[in-house]
């Protein structure tokens, strides 16, 4: 079974510019999140979607936002790009909502890095 | 401010040792407590725990939780180079799903 995909894997923009990444849940995964993983830290907690609605959203500013399509895959979009925003963003998947006794599945992420 | 502490926050040890990684954490409506190990990229799960004093254990990692004291620990036995990581621990809370990780502690097993 595939796991978790994540496109592009590399991506340099400049700043002011506008992304979009793109994530796959695995099949039958209802739940996507979306990380931030600055190097050198942890990934911190961006969103929450399911069942294409937003159920969690983390200390980051409106130029942040997500969405979730009816097959279950996710796009984060960064508007107004900041050289801050270089990172790793990493999208994970879970069958259900309640994260209480299941593990969240990690992609390989998106490096993004910001001129 | 909720906030989860990993130490140390590097490791470098010789193959067939024993290490430890601590993680403490202080958040608001804990659920559970988890710990990922991070090669290259995807973080990929090791544990879960969300009961006190019950060790879980898989092959020579083991980890175990004391909700009491508010920490965790992870430990690895006979070491092997592939051990080679970053080890990242997370506590869930309750609100939002929301999971904070702690910074990681990079663990270095030479030969």
């Amino acid at each position: 079974d595939a796991g978790v995909t994540q496109s592009p894997t590399h991506l340099i923009k400049t700043r002011g510019q506008q992304v979009t990444l793109r994530c796959s849940p695995i099949s039958g995964h209802k739940s996507v999140s979306w990380y931030q993983q600055v190097l050198g830290q942890g990934p911190q907690f961006i969103f929450q979607y399911y069942e294409k609605e937003e159920r969690g959203r983390g200390n980051f500013p409106d130029r942040f936002s997500a969405r979730q399509f009816p097959n279950y895959s996710s796009e984060l979009n960064v508007n107004a790009l900041l050289l801050g925003d270089s990172a790793l963003y990493l999208c994970a998947s879970s069958l259900f909502l309640d994260l209480s006794n299941q593990p969240q599945h990690f992609g390989d992420g998106t490096r993004l890095s910001i001129l | 401010e909720d906030k989860v502490v990993q130490s140390p926050l590097s490791l470098v040890v010789h193959e067939g040792d024993t290490v430890t990684l601590n993680c403490s954490y202080e958040v608001t409506n804990f659920r559970s407590l988890l710990w990922y190990k991070q090669e290259k990229k995807a973080p990929t799960f090791l544990f879960m725990l969300t009961s006190s004093g019950i060790e879980k254990k898989s092959g020579r990692l083991s980890s175990i939780l004391d909700k009491k004291e508010l920490f965790s620990i992870l430990n690895i036995t006979a070491t092997q180079t592939g051990d080679s990581a970053i080890y990242l621990c997370a506590a869930r809370v309750v609100a939002g799903n929301q999971f904070y990780f702690g910074t990681g502690t990079s663990l270095t097993v030479i030969p």
